[in-house]
């Protein structure tokens, strides 16, 4: 079963700060790891989709890698913004169609000005 | 574009109660579609995917049903709420694996 780890749990940083996001899966027989950020009371957005075969993308401020063999993906946020406070969610889907996203319990980071 | 479309934004229904949510999803055909629950204080559960019409699967044994009686539509139902219910219930959809899923914007449901 697998299974998808977010460190830290919560994470509160000064405005301008690089900050890095950890997440962790058990299984490596994944298709996609998919970034999402969720403000309070909201749906999910997502963020940046890596596929299996792919070691980052990029988009913006936000730069996610991925280790698949290890069961690694970080979230780099450059230079943050108070805007940037939110909970980020990471999940990744197995290699089987229809299947579904299995998530992690996500970062809440707060962005101090 | 494509676009998903989930209502009721917010509900209150009493225990014992029937539930009707609906999500639809435009500018694409035969979407895989998901039903999402978000229960306070805990992570999104997988509840219902369909891969197309009258093709539904089950994650968790529970309250809910759900149906997709036309291609981009998808319905959360129950006859009998439970308090247990309550939660921030979320619809997905993606044209295929090679992409990534697309959430809307979801309905806030207290069971009461």
């Amino acid at each position: 079963k697998q299974e998808v780890t977010q460190i830290p749990a919560a994470l509160s940083v000064p405005e301008g700060e690089n900050l890095v996001l950890n997440c962790s899966f058990t299984d490596s027989a994944i298709y996609n790891l998919q970034w999402f950020r969720q403000d309070p009371g909201k749906g999910l957005t997502s963020l940046l989709l890596i596929q299996s075969s792919q070691r980052e993308q990029t988009s913006g401020r936000l730069n996610a890698s991925l280790d698949k063999s290890s069961g690694r993906s970080t979230l780099y946020i450059a230079a943050s913004q108070p805007g940037d406070s939110a909970t980020y969610l990471c999940a990744v889907t197995r290699e089987t169609s229809g299947s579904r996203l299995t998530f992690g319990e996500g970062t809440q980071l707060t962005v101090n000005p | 574009s494509q676009t998903i479309h989930q209502w009721p934004a917010t509900l209150v229904q009493p225990v014992g109660s029937p539930l009707s949510l609906e999500c639809t999803v435009e500018g694409t055909s035969n979407p895989n579609l998901y039903w999402y629950r978000q229960a306070a204080g805990r992570g999104l559960q997988l509840l219902f995917y369909s891969i197309g019409i009258d093709q539904i699967s089950s994650e968790v044994p529970q309250n809910l049903s759900a149906s997709r009686p036309q291609d981009r539509q998808f319905i959360l139902s129950s006859k009998k709420l439970l308090l247990s219910d309550s939660g921030f219930y979320l619809c997905a959809w993606r044209p295929d694996r090679v992409y990534g899923y697309t959430f809307g914007s979801g309905t806030r449901l207290t069971v009461v």
